[in-house]
């Protein structure tokens, strides 16, 4: 399985303020993506990113909100801008994981805990 | 609703029981199934892949899939306190895009 690393683990921000997350993965992959897992709630997906392309964003999620780059194969970023309280929640990134001939599940990274005052 | 419903717990049983989680889902669409563990303050951690209908068996875990009934299932046997997470089904249809739909997750207990 692939190892993801993400920075930073967790912070505490002020409103209105931006965040930048990064996300290392060990091996060169095709698809990353971005969740956020608030309390109570399912993982949903916030956007969708492809090397070479610009990512593709979830219903209810716009990239002037949460602008990603995407570099190259092993590395992305997620801001989260212009924060406010409701913003505060675990972001994750995931990457695609080939089993059994197929890519259609995703192995994690550990999180990043924001909580924004 | 939901595309896919997990009752959210709290479930606390004792050590070494048998465990039965459980997930249903609306979009016939489905073809792979997955079960996460989440460990407090972790992400989730890949348990068990499954494709369409049947079985799948992994040391203490089984993960079964019912297609014509929209339901899957997650066992645990012999339940150990090491156990205690939130346990998230997935699923997906196989598309272009990959994406995952998740349930809310089981929050599991396992007593010592």
């Amino acid at each position: 399985s692939a190892v993801i690393s993400q920075k930073p683990s967790r912070d505490i921000c002020q409103r209105g303020t931006s965040l930048t997350i990064q996300c290392q993965v060990d091996s060169q992959v095709t698809m990353m993506f971005w969740y956020r897992q608030q309390p109570g709630q399912s993982l949903t997906l916030i956007a969708t990113a492809n090397q070479g392309s610009e990512a593709t964003y979830e219903s209810g999620f716009v990239i002037d909100k949460f602008p990603i780059s995407r570099p190259n194969l092993t590395f992305s970023t997620l801001t989260v801008s212009n924060m406010s309280p409701e913003d505060s929640s675990i972001y994750l990134c995931s990457v695609e994981a080939l089993l059994g001939g197929n890519t259609d599940t995703q192995y994690f990274g550990p999180g990043t805990r924001l909580t924004v005052l | 609703q939901k595309e896919v419903e997990q009752d959210p717990g709290p479930l606390s049983v004792p050590e070494g029981a048998i465990v039965s989680l459980n997930c249903t889902y609306s979009n016939s669409a489905f073809q792979y199934f997955m079960w996460y563990r989440q460990y407090s303050r972790k992400g989730p951690e890949l348990l068990m892949y499954t494709y369409s209908s049947g079985n799948k068996e992994d040391g203490r875990f089984t993960a079964q899939v019912d297609k014509s009934s929209k339901y899957i299932s997650l066992f645990i046997r012999d339940s150990q306190p090491s156990d205690s997470a939130t346990y998230l089904c997935a699923m997906s249809d196989g598309g272009a895009t990959n994406k995952l739909i998740f349930g809310t997750g089981t929050l599991l207990a396992v007593q010592p």
